[in-house]
């Protein structure tokens, strides 16, 4: 099975900052990665689907990227509707391994 | 629009059995696969069963394997998850989602907003 690692587990950022995230796979596999987004009390949102593919109404500020094992997110204007976890799955088979989740928040 | 809404959880003992159901509008449910994602309080997700558009295959997350039936009614456009010999370690919400193809491999795109499980004495 495939094990997902994420880095940081949690970080503070300014309003309008860069943020990364990055997801590290226990192996490597083809593009089958997604990012979700989950505020508090929230079911989560997928936010990109196939390393980089935005899913439509996601604002142009987030991005994917990445190949074989390692994957980044990138916020590149932090905004306060930001605030939330981000977790990362890859779905190439079963199980379809969420990462542990980084947490956002505004400094 | 389209819609995902689970129903069936509360509180239940150690040892006993579940019936969580996720009904599907908005869209042809027959022509998605459906996944059921759990998440413990203050915990991350976790992924727990999968079954194919029609039914055809099914997968499990190695801890409920053997204890949890993951189901369809394409006719009554239902998802459900059967949990049996419930422990404490399955307290969690949880989700039903879609993903946009016949078949599991894809990021999930719908969610529905939570059903609460508690198994406690």
């Amino acid at each position: 099975d495939i094990q997902m690692t994420q880095s940081p587990s949690s970080l503070s950022a300014s309003i309008g900052d860069r943020v990364t995230i990055t997801c590290r796979a226990s192996q490597g596999f083809s593009n089958y990665l997604a990012w979700y987004q989950q505020k508090p009390g929230r079911a989560p949102r997928l936010l990109i689907n196939a390393v980089f593919t935005l899913q439509s109404g996601v604002p142009s500020r987030f991005s994917g990227s990445g190949s074989g094992r390692d994957f980044t997110l990138t916020i590149s204007s932090l905004q306060p509707e930001d605030v939330a976890t981000y977790y990362c799955q890859a779905y190439n088979s079963a199980p379809f391994t969420f990462g542990p989740g980084t947490k956002v928040n505004i400094k | 629009q389209v819609q995902l809404v689970e129903s069936g959880g509360g509180v239940v003992q150690p040892g006993r059995s579940l019936r969580l159901s996720c009904a599907a509008s908005g869209f042809t449910f027959s022509n998605y696969a459906m996944h059921w994602v759990r998440q413990a309080p203050g915990k991350g997700l976790e992924w727990v069963a999968v079954i194919w558009y029609d039914g055809s295959n099914e997968d499990y997350e190695d801890s409920v394997r053997g204890r949890f039936t993951i189901s369809r009614d394409n006719s009554k456009n239902t998802l459900s998850l059967q949990m049996n010999n419930l422990r404490g370690e399955d307290t969690a919400v949880y989700y039903c989602a879609r993903v946009p193809s016949l078949i599991p491999e894809a990021g999930f795109d719908i969610w529905g907003q939570g059903t609460m499980v508690v198994v406690s004495s």
